[in-house]
């Protein structure tokens, strides 16, 4: 259980262009989903917390309105990375939050989106 | 949060237990011991968490000190597929998951 997939596992696409990235929960309903990014030899840095049916709680220095989180169902998390630049050449990861078999919720990633932009 | 301090980098034979250790003497009453993975260009997984008792699952077992200022992850037969960075974290429930620089376990034939 507790398996989270994002879509698509890469994409290439020209600076300007605007880039959407899905992450779905496909076993377990996620009220809580949260977007990371990381880059070359670099841990792990949290974008966003995203909760269903309401706006995204995006951590200091990242800008809202550059990285779009749309959490329209329990099952699906959406990122779009608006007018992207080679600077957002990143590996993207979400993860969705789960309490399975426990009392404390864990947080199950998915594979991870690798975004190069031109 | 507390703060969690790993080694930057351990080595393993094949076939042989690993035991990576974490240190985190400032972790308060309701903060759990999380431990994930992450393997080269993949999200991180999830291995397995405790509060206080020693904890074992499919994957491996978390020894815990009675004191819980530190705790040890062991993977019981280490496989080359095991080459990771492993990362401890303490997290109270409701917190963000933060990543430090976690521990590189090579897994050596």
């Amino acid at each position: 259980g507790a398996v989270v997939s994002q879509h698509p596992s890469w994409v290439i696409c020209k600076s300007g262009t605007s880039v959407k990235i899905e992450c779905r929960s496909l076993d377990f309903q996620a009220t809580t989903m949260f977007w990371y990014r990381q880059f070359p030899k670099q841990s792990l840095m949290l974008m966003a917390t995203s909760n269903e049916g309401s706006k995204a709680t995006y951590e200091q220095g990242v800008e809202k309105d550059k990285f779009l989180i749309n959490h329209a169902s329990l099952t699906l998390s959406t990122l779009t990375v608006t007018s992207a630049h080679p600077e957002d050449s990143s590996f993207y990861i979400c993860s969705a939050s789960a309490l399975l078999a426990g009392v404390q919720e864990t947080q199950y990633f998915g594979p991870g989106t690798r975004l190069l932009v031109l | 949060d507390a703060k969690t301090t790993q080694p930057t980098s351990m080595d393993c034979a094949e076939g042989r237990a690993a035991n990576l250790p974490c240190n985190h003497s400032t972790i308060s009453g309701n903060e759990y011991v999380y431990w994930y993975r992450q393997i080269h260009s993949q999200g991180p997984q999830y291995i397995i968490h405790g509060l206080k008792n020693n904890e074992t699952n499919e994957m491996a077992s978390l020894i815990i000190t009675e004191d819980r200022k530190s705790s040890t992850l062991i993977l019981p037969h280490a496989t080359l597929r095991d080459t990771a960075v492993y990362y401890c974290i303490a997290l109270e429930y409701g917190n963000k998951l933060v990543f430090g620089a976690g521990t590189i376990l090579r897994v050596k034939s």
